[in-house]
């Protein structure tokens, strides 16, 4: 079945670093969604991607999506404390179920101030 | 945020108790899902939900059932609860968005359940 593989698991920076989180399927995605989870909170709707090799950027937070709409990723520029929290990228398969959200594991970032 | 209602947001129960876990939303979205939320397991659908009386099984459904009798609320319940059932619950809700084939996913606070 489709897999969504998600690295780092974890990410430690210093305040003013830059982080950027990675997402791989195993198939071919109609789409890719990224969620944010502060500490103790519920998941948080970031941006959709649809077509094949979309950029778009949400002030310091960049997402991009591969040719072959099998990866993805998440880069921030300059963090900072506000960004901390775990990342999550969700895939769909084309001609999958309304239920065929894949998520992966997440990228759990901790910023140093 | 949406208005998505989970309850209880805290509970702990024994093993073999029944257990149910309520969500409410205020949206009128046709959409409902429960996932579990396991440290180095990430986001897992348990059961989902396409409409009234409508629903169906996710990637963890062994040992969890679902009814929707109305629009509104999503019950998720646990005949006979295991330690393995220890966990947080999230309900989450979404609208279909036709044009990208796939929903977009708003989430409940999430219900933490502990099964001694």
């Amino acid at each position: 079945g489709q897999q969504v593989m998600q690295i780092p698991q974890y990410q430690h920076v210093q305040e003013g670093e830059d982080f950027t989180t990675y997402c791989n399927s195993s198939t071919t995605l109609s789409n890719i969604q990224w969620y944010k989870q502060r500490p103790g909170g519920h998941p948080v709707f970031l941006i959709q991607l649809v077509k094949s090799g979309e950029v778009k950027k949400q002030k310091r937070l960049t997402f991009q999506f591969g040719e072959a709409k099998k990866n993805s990723s998440l880069h921030i520029t300059a963090t900072q404390t506000t960004d901390v929290g775990t990342y999550f990228c969700a895939g769909s398969e084309y001609g999958g179920s309304q239920g065929n959200l894949i998520f992966g594991k997440g990228t759990k970032l901790s910023v140093k101030p | 945020d949406a208005g998505i209602t989970q309850s209880p947001r805290h509970k702990v129960t024994e093993t073999g108790t029944p257990v149910t876990l309520r969500c409410h939303q205020t949206e009128n979205h046709r959409y409902m899902y429960w996932y579990r939320q396991d440290p180095g397991h990430g986001l897992r659908l348990i059961h989902y939900s396409y409409g009234v009386k409508d629903t169906d099984k996710g990637e963890v459904s062994d040992g969890y059932s679902v009814s929707r009798s109305k629009t509104e609320d999503f019950l998720l319940t646990l005949e006979s609860a295991t330690s393995s059932q220890t966990s947080v619950y999230f309900c989450a809700i979404s609208e279909s968005y036709a044009f990208s084939g796939a929903n977009v996913l708003t989430f409940g606070a999430g219900s933490r359940l502990t099964v001694l």
